[in-house]
């Protein structure tokens, strides 16, 4: 089967730093996303990698590698509004995107 | 502001019913794709269309269908409703038919079933 495995909750300090890992077994890789969700409201957009590698958007910077089925989501200088959750999806290889729980981030002043 | 509009925003019934939610995608977006995300639970995937096709089927109940008409809006059925069913409905844009696309979500229908 398909999976995809989040930390379901995590906890962090207002100005700290924070690493949101996803660990996927797909049949086949075309991609994986990373979505921010406020409680409430609808997923919006954060990052794309294909590619093994970092890829660097202000303060938020996204990691893959594809021989291990490994992402991370790198979240720089916590604000408060960065409470939210983390969706990780894969898209396989029907190009169908398979969707992780999603991780609870919590910030603390 | 994602340029997804769903209506209802907010929709309340009675078990064994049936409601009908709306959606309109992005200007020049041919997928719709439809989720169902419950109460604290991560997004489940129910249904995609491509330009007025089934493109894809994720865990949709039987009691649930969709279609996409000519304008490319598209709609979800849900019959008689069980209490289980409470749940945000996002409807979801994108232009390509389900390739590396970025997805555009729209604000949901939340459905209460009382």
């Amino acid at each position: 089967g398909q999976n995809i495995d989040q930390p379901t909750e995590m906890t962090a300090t207002e100005g700290a730093i924070v690493q949101i890992n996803c660990t996927y077994q797909t049949s086949g890789f075309n991609g994986l996303f990373w979505y921010q969700q406020h409680a409430g409201e609808a997923p919006t957009f954060l990052s794309y990698n294909v590619l093994d590698g970092l890829e660097e958007k202000g303060r938020f910077s996204s990691f893959l590698s594809r021989s291990k089925g490994y992402s991370y989501l790198l979240l720089k200088e916590l604000q408060m509004k960065d409470s939210a959750s983390y969706l990780c999806a894969v898209i396989d290889s029907n190009y169908q995107l398979i969707w992780g729980a999603g991780t609870k981030l919590i910030i603390k002043p | 502001d994602s340029g997804v509009t769903q209506t209802p925003k907010h929709l309340i019934t009675a078990t064994g019913q049936r409601v009908t939610l709306r959606c309109s995608p992005r200007s020049g977006d041919l997928s719709v794709y439809w989720y169902q995300q419950s109460l604290d639970q991560g997004l489940q995937f129910l249904i995609q269309y491509y330009n007025g096709e089934e493109r894809a089927k994720g865990n949709i109940l039987e009691r649930f269908s969709a279609q996409q008409f000519p304008d490319l809006h598209s709609e979800l059925n849900l019959s008689s409703l069980e209490l289980g069913d409470s749940a945000l409905y996002f409807c979801a844009s994108s232009d390509g038919a389900g390739e590396v696309n970025e997805q555009f979500f729209g604000p949901g229908t939340r459905l209460t079933v009382l």
